[in-house]
């Protein structure tokens, strides 16, 4: 079962801050947010694994309440860059790969000058 | 930086007509996953493939996809007889072991007519 993110969609001025959420109705052990640009492929930001150990490769946070099942992406002053779609993208099990993700519908963002 | 690349970019079929979509993953992943992506939906997972067989696959993935590593550098989607409902953007995505994350590539658009 996919999870479910909100907002839809969210309009930022550059500097602005957003924080876009992501829940499961079941128990996860990693979520993994996403970002996709119009025709491009998903780009890796950050994984949040039970346990609360986090792995990114940007300046991006995130928090994962294990016990609410939800997961928070939040971009901080906001630059035209982080337009996007943003997706989270969940583990279930530990014996799943991380490569099997249920992803969530996405959250449109878009950051004007 | 390595990247998974994908070729068509774009391809146009006929309905009933079968298509291969190619991919080559990351030179040091051993896992690999194909995705697809209906226009304005979210992405969808099909299968992982490790050590040369299917380890998951979602109920999408039935007896019309088939997956295939022919040599040590492609991995190879293949539908069956295509369908309307087939036109998708389809990612190819590796990751490096089971619980790393997964990189994905640029995508083919397949629409079928």
């Amino acid at each position: 079962q996919q999870p479910v993110q909100s907002p839809q969609a969210v309009i930022l001025r550059e500097g602005e801050d957003a924080v876009i959420n992501c829940s499961s109705s079941k128990a996860l052990y990693s979520v993994h947010w996403y970002r996709q640009k119009h025709g491009e492929a998903p780009v890796f930001l950050m994984i949040l694994l039970k346990g609360g150990e986090q792995k990114g490769h940007e300046k991006i946070s995130a928090s994962f309440n294990e016990k609410k099942q939800q997961s928070s992406l939040y971009l901080t002053a906001s630059q035209l860059s982080y337009s996007g779609t943003y997706f989270c993208g969940t583990v279930s099990r530990p014996t799943d790969s991380w490569g099997k993700l249920q992803f969530g519908a996405g959250t449109q963002v878009v950051v004007t000058p | 930086e390595p990247e998974v690349t994908q070729t068509p970019s774009h391809q146009v079929t006929q309905m009933g007509q079968e298509v291969i979509l190619r991919c080559v993953p990351i030179s040091n992943h051993l896992y690999f996953y194909w995705y697809r992506q209906i226009l304005g939906q979210k992405v969808e997972f099909l299968v992982s493939f490790y050590n040369n067989e299917i380890s998951e696959k979602s109920e999408i993935f039935d007896d019309q996809f088939s997956v295939e590593r022919p040599d040590g550098s492609n991995f190879t989607l293949k539908i069956r007889s295509t369908k309307l409902e087939d036109s998708a953007m389809y990612f190819c995505a590796s990751s490096q072991t089971v619980n790393t994350e997964a990189f994905f590539g640029q995508g083919t658009r397949l629409t079928v007519v």
